[in-house]
Formats: C-alpha cells, structure tokens, sequence
C-alpha cells in the first residue's frame, strides 16, 4: 500500500534561515509526489510537484523539493525562512488505480518561523 | 486562487442530522474528488466523480454519498451524522493534460457534529 510520512511534528527555524521539511514515501511503481500548504482556516494551497524529470523541482514562493528515489525522500526547502512562511505543510503521493487517482497525505508538519 | 469554491464556509449539525455540502469551480473540470480533514490530521480521501458518476472510493461508509451534474459542480451529503464527523471537508477539481496531473483544493467547509 502506498503511504507518506512526515516524521517531524513542528519544525521550528529563524527567519533569514534555510529551512527543510522531510517527507518519505511508499509507493510501488513510479510516484508522483506533491507539496501543500494550508493557513490557518484555508483550504490546501499547490506548492509544486514532482511526477518525472530533474529531481529538483521549483515551486511557488521560493520553495523547492529534491526527489531522491533511492532514500525513497521528496523533501520541502527553502534558502531562506520568511515569518510569513509559518504555515501547515502536507506531502503527498498520488494513488493511480481503479480507473481514478486520489492523492495520500502525511500527517503534516507545522513550520514556525521566528523574527 | 484556485477558482474553487465551497459553501458554506461553517456549518454545526447535531447527531443523527443530514447536510449537504457544495462545490464549484469557475472553468469546468470533469474529475472532482471530495476529502475528509479531521483536526491535527491530513485529508482523508472519500471519492472521487468523473462526468458525474463515481469512479473511486475511499474507506467511508455508504452514508457519505455524492453528486456531480453536469456543469461539473458537486455536492458531498453525510446521512446520520455522527460526532467524528466534525471536520473540514475539501473538494478538488483535477487539471491534467501534457506532464501535469494536479489537484486544486477548494477553501473547505468547516462541519462541527454536536
């Protein structure tokens, strides 16, 4: 079964800072891999994907994500932390199957950036 | 902005009531999935609609059911509502063509079982 996990809770990083938000998955077959956020009363915002190409993917708001298929990783960074960066994140694999695709998410990992 | 939309924004039920649930998104998409978000948790899956029949379900029971007409809005209705209920539910309309398969999440609507 294919699954996602995010082993970090709350990560906490200085404005300024480069930040990273971990995520692995499982999945048999070629995945495609996905990064959201959510604010606080909203709904889940596309940050960028990864389904082939170069393991570097480019997203909105300065963040990006290196896919690395032999650590089974598609982590979430950022060069530098901006307070307003504070947000929810969800990775997410998608599921092909059954004639239909739906998407699987981690817990969540709640970043907090500090002035 | 996605252009997806849901109403309302809030709503509180109590057990045992039914509710309905809408979404709609500005330029038509044929694939519409809806998504269960308990708090402290990441969506849950609960079906997916394509031209309006439902071609994927996730583990939820038969009192969650939908709809998808055939301007491609949508309605998630829950019969018999129960207390774990209580989440924030999200529709996603599905853009796919050329290398992209994505999914765009609505705002959500906030359902409180009391």
């Amino acid at each position: 079964a294919q699954s996602v996990a995010q082993p970090e809770d709350q990560v906490n990083v200085a404005e300024g800072n480069p930040l990273t938000v971990k995520c692995t998955y499982s999945v048999s077959g070629n995945p495609y891999l996905f990064w959201y956020v959510q604010y606080p009363n909203r709904g889940l915002q596309f940050l960028l994907k990864y389904i082939t190409g170069d393991n570097l993917v480019k997203g909105s708001y300065g963040f990006e994500a290196e896919f690395n298929k032999s650590q089974t990783s598609f982590h979430l960074k950022k060069p530098s932390a901006l307070v307003s960066d504070s947000a929810l994140y969800f990775c997410a694999v998608t599921h092909l199957g059954g004639g239909y695709n739906k998407l699987i998410f981690g817990a969540g990992t709640r970043l907090a950036v500090h002035p | 902005e996605t252009g997806v939309t849901q109403s309302p924004t809030h709503l509180i039920k109590t057990r045992g009531q039914q509710v309905t649930l809408r979404c709609s998104s500005q330029s038509g998409h044929n694939t519409v999935s809806w998504y269960q978000q308990a708090l402290g948790q990441g969506p849950q899956f609960i079906f997916q609609y394509y031209r309006e029949e439902e071609n994927g379900r996730g583990n939820f029971p038969p009192r969650f059911s939908g709809l998808q007409f055939p301007n491609y809005s949508s309605e998630l209705n829950v019969n018999a509502l129960e207390l774990d209920d209580s989440a924030l539910y999200l529709c996603a309309i599905r853009e796919t063509g050329g290398s992209t398969d994505t999914q765009y999440f609505g705002p959500g609507t906030r359902l409180t079982v009391l």
